[in-house]
């Protein structure tokens, strides 16, 4: 079974620092996808980035990367140069099996950008 | 090209009345799952379609159903609901096999059960 652990329920920033969104796993596949989802007020699911298990580089995306770190089965986010905008809920997801579309998500972390 | 669309995007019903919740995907899209967010429980799979078949299915009681459509509009079915099945139900599609991150969400359909 995957399972995803994200130990952030709440996390404030000030503007204009970065900012690391913690994320665990744990998997017995070999090949899988992580995920980052943003999640404003509206509920709306917004793709961030994503990280293959057998990619050797971070994933980045614009201020957006992926610290991925395969033998502590982590994916942690960091996003750059915060902004108000980016106060949101984040998920961290992981995807099994290439093909099936289901994913797992974690509980969450309420990101909070103070002015 | 336009999004994912869920209709309807609120509602409220009755406990042990059953209800229908809609979604269009992206066109081109033959993927289309479901997720149910509740506080409690988080974000769970609940089933994906592709091409009207069910290809994956979550740990849900049978009260939960969908199906999908040759044009893969997809629908899910709750009846007998009770007061733990409000939640925001989120629809997403994919393409299947392009892009492995191409799982595009809806706006979800919020469900309040009285």
């Amino acid at each position: 079974a995957q399972k995803i652990t994200q130990t952030q329920p709440g996390m404030f920033v000030q503007e204009k620092e970065a900012v690391t969104l913690d994320c665990t796993y744990d998997t017995s596949d070999q090949s899988y996808g992580l995920f980052w989802y943003k999640q404003p007020s509206s509920g709306e699911m917004i793709f961030l980035i994503y990280q293959g298990s057998y990619d050797e580089q971070n994933a980045t995306e614009g201020r957006y990367s992926l610290n991925f770190q395969k033998a502590r089965k982590s994916a942690n986010l960091v996003i750059s140069a915060s902004q108000l905008g980016d106060s949101a809920m984040y998920f961290c997801a992981m995807r099994g099996v290439q093909g099936a579309q289901k994913l797992v998500f974690g509980q969450g972390t309420r990101l909070t950008i103070n002015p | 090209k336009a999004g994912v669309t869920q209709t309807p995007r609120y509602l409220i019903k009755t406990r042990g009345q059953q209800v229908t919740l809609s979604c269009s995907p992206i066109s081109g899209h033959r993927s289309v799952s479901w997720y149910q967010q509740t506080p409690g429980q988080g974000l769970q799979f609940l089933f994906e379609y592709f091409s009207e078949t069910q290809r994956n299915k979550g740990n849900f009681p049978g009260r939960f159903s969908g199906r999908q459509f040759s044009n893969s509009r997809s629908e899910m079915n709750v009846s007998t609901l009770e007061l733990g099945d409000s939640a925001l139900y989120l629809c997403a599609s994919s393409l299947d096999g392009a892009d492995p991150y191409e799982q595009y969400f809806g706006p979800g359909t919020r469900l309040t059960v009285t």
